[in-house]
């Protein structure tokens, strides 16, 4: 089975621009996890979608946001960029059916805003 | 409230010796709990995961946890350190009954020649 893939890898954007980064899961899993990671903050939840419902939300500002299409597949993005939006941002996928809650990472998008 | 503790931001080995990555939870239930490895530049590969089976957990590249409920803990260990085991090690809680998942703030391994 392939992994899970996030695109892009890389990206570079300039402040108060907009970004939207996609995550395909893993065939058959229908929750995907969001996830932003900086040096200074660490890993950091930004939202969970679970067949295209958000289900959990971390405490981000409402620049974040995301969404779930019908195939699991999802997007966030982020508006009006700030500097202190460059950061790796990772997507998991977990099949969370019947007790199989595992995350698996994909390897993330690392996005510098200048 | 819940939360995970990792109680070292770092630890150096030398090539061979054994492995000690400290974790600490507070849950309010039984929960899941998780070790993932985090190589230079990658996402979190899964290392193992414990969900209330046995609670000595194997996981791959030779690395292991014991789930000790009386202690609130899941150390992760190993008995002999390789060089490419140096990278940033996170352990996770996921409550019982919740889909939250809980994040520690990583610790760095350092393996010495």
């Amino acid at each position: 089975k392939a992994g899970v893939t996030q695109t892009p890898r890389y990206l570079i954007k300039t402040r108060g621009q907009q970004v939207t980064l996609s995550c395909s899961p893993i065939s058959g899993h229908r929750s995907v996890s969001w996830y932003q990671q900086t040096p200074g903050q660490g890993l950091q939840f930004l939202f969970e979608y679970f067949s295209e419902t958000q289900r959990n939300k971390g405490n981000f500002p409402g620049r974040f946001s995301g969404r779930q299409f019908s195939n699991s597949r999802s997007e966030m993005n982020v508006s009006t960029l700030e500097l202190g939006d460059s950061a790796l941002y990772l997507c998991a996928s977990s099949l969370d059916v019947g007790g199989e809650e595992t995350q698996y990472f994909g390897p993330g998008t690392r996005l510098l805003v200048l | 409230a819940q939360s995970v503790t990792q109680l070292d931001s770092h630890v150096s080995v030398s090539e061979g010796t054994p492995v000690l990555l400290r974790c600490n939870y507070s849950s309010s239930y039984s929960p899941s709990l998780f070790w993932y490895v985090q190589h230079p530049n990658k996402g979190l590969q899964l290392l193992l995961k414990y969900t209330s089976a046995a609670t000595l957990v194997k996981g791959i590249n030779g690395f292991e946890a014991e789930f000790k409920k009386s202690e609130t803990s899941f150390h992760l260990t190993k008995p002999s350190a390789h060089m490419s085991d140096a990278a940033e090690y996170f352990c996770v809680v996921r409550p019982a009954g919740t889909y939250k998942y809980i994040f520690g703030t990583g610790t760095r391994l350092k393996v010495l020649a």
